[in-house]
C-alpha cells in the first residue's frame, strides 16, 4: 500500500457522459500527478499539481479538468467522453515536483461504453 | 516536450539469467531517472532511481547506469526469477513533471 488512495475502482458509463475522479495523496506529499494508462501505451502525464496550484501540463485534452483543493485531494474531471478514452487512470503523489520519487495509488478503471 | 524511448519493448530470458533494458532521453536538463516495476493489474511502484550526479547505482540483483553525454540509462536485472516478470518503466524528469517510456514487458521462464 503506497498510501495514496483513488475512487472509484472501477467506473462504467456511456459516451457523451461526465465523470469525476478522485485522489488522496500520501500524507505529508504536496505533489499530485495524474496519468493515463491505455492498453499497450505506457503512462501517458496528464497534468500535475503542487500545494493547490497547477505546476504542468501534459498531453491533456480540453475535454479534461483537475483541481487541487486546500486539503491536497485531487479530482480529475473527464467530460464529453468517447470511446478512446477508456483507460487505467493513476494518481501519484510525492513530497515536492520533479525529481522525488512518486507514490502511485490503485488506478481508477474507466470502460467508456 | 521530453521525449523517452525506451527498448526493448519485449523482453524473454531463462530465470537465472541477466536482463538489460534501456531508455533514452531528450531533455539535456533531466536530472532524475527512475524505473518503475509494473505487475499485472497494479500499480507502478519504484525499485531504483539514479541522479545525474552519479553514473551508477545498485541494490541487490538491480543496477542502473546512466551516461548524461549521450543521454542514455540502463537497468540492469541479474540471477532473474519468475517473480521480475512484470512490465518494466523508465522515466526521465522534465521541468516538473516525469515523462516515461512506453515499457518493457519482462518474462522470465523456468
Amino acid at each position: 500500500d503506497s498510501g495514496v488512495t483513488q475512487t472509484p475502482k472501477h467506473l462504467i458509463t456511456a459516451t457523451g457522459q461526465r465523470v469525476t475522479l478522485r485522489c488522496s495523496p500520501r500524507s505529508g506529499d504536496l505533489s499530485v500527478y495524474w496519468y493515463q494508462q491505455s492498453l499497450d501505451q505506457g503512462l501517458q502525464f496528464l497534468i500535475q499539481y503542487y500545494n493547490g496550484e497547477e505546476r504542468a501540463k501534459g498531453n491533456i485534452l480540453e475535454r479534461f479538468s483537475a483541481q487541487q483543493f486546500p486539503d491536497l485531494h485531487s479530482e480529475l474531471n473527464l467530460s464529453s467522453l468517447e470511446l478512446g478514452d477508456s483507460a487505467l487512470y493513476f494518481c501519484a503523489s510525492s513530497v515536492e515536483t520533479g525529481n522525488n520519487e512518486q507514490f502511485f495509488g490503485p488506478g481508477t478503471r474507466l470502460t467508456v461504453l | 516536450g521530453e521525449n523517452v524511448e525506451q527498448h526493448p519493448s519485449t523482453l524473454s530470458v531463462q530465470e537465472g539469467d541477466s536482463a538489460v533494458i534501456k531508455c533514452t532521453y531528450s531533455d539535456s536538463a533531466s536530472n532524475y531517472f527512475p524505473w518503475y516495476k509494473q505487475e499485472l493489474g497494479k500499480r507502478p511502484q519504484l525499485i531504483i532511481d539514479i541522479r545525474s550526479n552519479v553514473g551508477e547505482k545498485k541494490d541487490q540483483r538491480i543496477a542502473v547506469t546512466l551516461n548524461k553525454t549521450a543521454k542514455h540509462f540502463s537497468l540492469h536485472i541479474t540471477e532473474t526469477q519468475p517473480e521480475d516478470s512484470a512490465v518494466y518503466f523508465c522515466a526521465a524528469n522534465s521541468g516538473y513533471a516525469l515523462n516515461f517510456g512506453k515499457g518493457t514487458s519482462l518474462l522470465v521462464t523456468p
